[in-house]
């Protein structure tokens, strides 16, 4: 079975220009969730959808951030315009959706996005 | 609020030795808590988890108990290899959906 995927792997962007992250959950996962870590500080939550619904986005930083799931298959995250800030691993990670929640949540292997 | 600290790496040790990397955490309710591990040029992956008081989760040779009373999740291994050098995370999520919140990440680098 095919685990998350994310792409691109890297991006290095210059400050003002548009980025936008894709992520693959595990086929048949409804749970989808985006976090970062931002220059080896702790993973943060940004945002969970399920289906293509956004449950929870209370972690996303400001308007400059927007993150889609259209027919709750994959995700995108795009950061526009980019700031200096925004440099740091974009994680997505994927659960099923099972009674009484609290389900193992699998990460992708992120992406690297450096903005100067 | 919620929030996970764990012991600040970087983290040194000889193979064979004896590993802890202490966590405490603050939640309201009752949180799962959990250990992931990021290897060099990978995702991250859980390595265990435990989801009540007084449970142990265990995997790999690596154990932490669910300690409500210290509120803590402390992450043990007897016996360190080289492959286990790796940056570990601590984390915690509460509530039926599983955002999960993390400590800062400690790096272990383990030397021959």
């Amino acid at each position: 079975e095919a685990g998350v995927t994310q792409f691109p792997s890297h991006s290095v962007i210059e400050k003002g220009q548009t980025v936008t992250l894709r992520c693959d959950p595990i086929s048949g996962h409804d749970n989808l969730y985006w976090y970062r870590r931002v220059m080896g500080k702790e993973i943060k939550f940004l945002l969970h959808f399920v289906k293509e619904s956004k449950q929870d986005e209370s972690g996303m930083p400001n308007n400059r951030f927007l993150a889609e799931r259209t027919g709750g298959t994959y995700s995108t995250l795009k950061v526009q315009p980019a700031e200096l800030e925004d440099s740091g691993v974009y994680f997505c990670a994927s659960s099923q959706d099972l009674p009484g929640g609290r389900e193992t949540q699998y990460f992708g292997p992120g992406t690297r996005l450096l903005v100067l | 609020g919620n929030s996970v600290t764990q012991m600040e790496g970087p983290v040194t040790l000889s193979e064979e030795a004896f590993l802890t990397i202490n966590c405490t955490y603050t939640a309201t309710g009752y949180p799962s808590l959990f250990w992931y591990v990021q290897y060099p040029g990978e995702g991250l992956q859980l390595l265990l988890k435990a989801t009540k008081a007084d449970d142990k989760g265990s995997n790999k040779g690596f154990e932490a108990t669910y300690r409500k009373e210290t509120t803590s999740f402390h992450l043990e291994k007897g016996s360190v290899q080289v492959s286990d050098s790796a940056v570990y995370f601590c984390a915690l999520s509460v509530g039926g959906y599983n955002k999960l919140i993390f400590g800062a990440g400690t790096r272990l680098a383990v030397h021959p």
